[in-house]
């Protein structure tokens, strides 16, 4: 089964600073990757999601990811930080390859932006 | 378009006492439903698994139930809540496997437990 890893439960960054999110997944390469982000007391919502149809994903809000076979990862970056990106963001990944939309998660990784 | 809503959003209950969670979609049918559960630091664990009227999979044992009366309604039960059943709630859909959207959840609101 297909798992995540999220290196680092809390980052922090300044206003207009790069944001990296860090995700790895396990050794086989999935046919999904995704990123989602959950703002306090909120549900989850799609940032973007790798399909394979290009390495270089961009997402809602000025964030992307790139997906590297080689290094197993999906990081998420965004050039410059804003306060209101300050939330908890998921990599996830489907369970198996042939049962979609049952996904796992990793655990979270917090962002705090500092004016 | 699609909907998911879920409540209450906010719950404290006593330890022992019965729990009952609604979710209900609304702008597709047939939809696969999840609930899953997020507790302080440990990420999202998924709790029940439902591809229809009826059919429940359960991921890990536990104090909780789940039941699927209507296409697009699941209900998250217990008879008698642990403090350990504390957490945030999310309810999600997802399209038939193979259908777009690919491999994609939608998520609730989320509905906050607390046991006392």
């Amino acid at each position: 089964a297909q798992s995540v890893t999220q290196l680092g439960s809390h980052v922090s960054v300044s206003e207009g600073a790069l944001v990296l999110l860090r995700c790895n997944y396990s050794s086989s390469v999935p046919p999904y990757l995704f990123w989602y982000v959950q703002y306090p007391n909120q549900g989850l919502q799609l940032l973007l999601k790798y399909t394979s149809a290009a390495t270089l994903v961009k997402g809602i809000n000025g964030f992307e990811a790139e997906f590297k076979k080689s290094e197993t990862s999906f990081h998420l970056t965004k050039p410059s930080a804003h306060m209101s990106d300050a939330a908890e963001y998921f990599c996830a990944v489907p369970l198996t390859n042939n049962q979609g939309g049952k996904l796992i998660f990793g655990q979270g990784t917090e962002l705090s932006v500092k004016p | 378009s699609q909907t998911i809503h879920q409540w209450p959003a906010t719950l404290v209950q006593p330890v022992g006492s019965p729990l009952s969670l609604e979710c209900t979609v609304e702008g597709t049918s047939n939809p696969n439903l999840y609930w899953y559960r997020q507790a302080a630091g440990r990420g999202l664990q998924l709790l029940f698994y439902s591809v229809g009227i009826g059919q429940i999979s359960s991921e890990v044992p536990q104090n909780l139930s789940a039941s699927r009366p209507q296409d697009r309604q699941f209900i998250l039960s217990s008879k008698k809540l642990l403090l350990s059943d504390s957490g945030f709630y999310l309810c999600a859909w997802s399209g038939v496997a193979g259908l777009t959207p690919a491999g994609e959840l939608f998520f609730g609101e989320g509905s906050r437990l607390t046991v006392l």
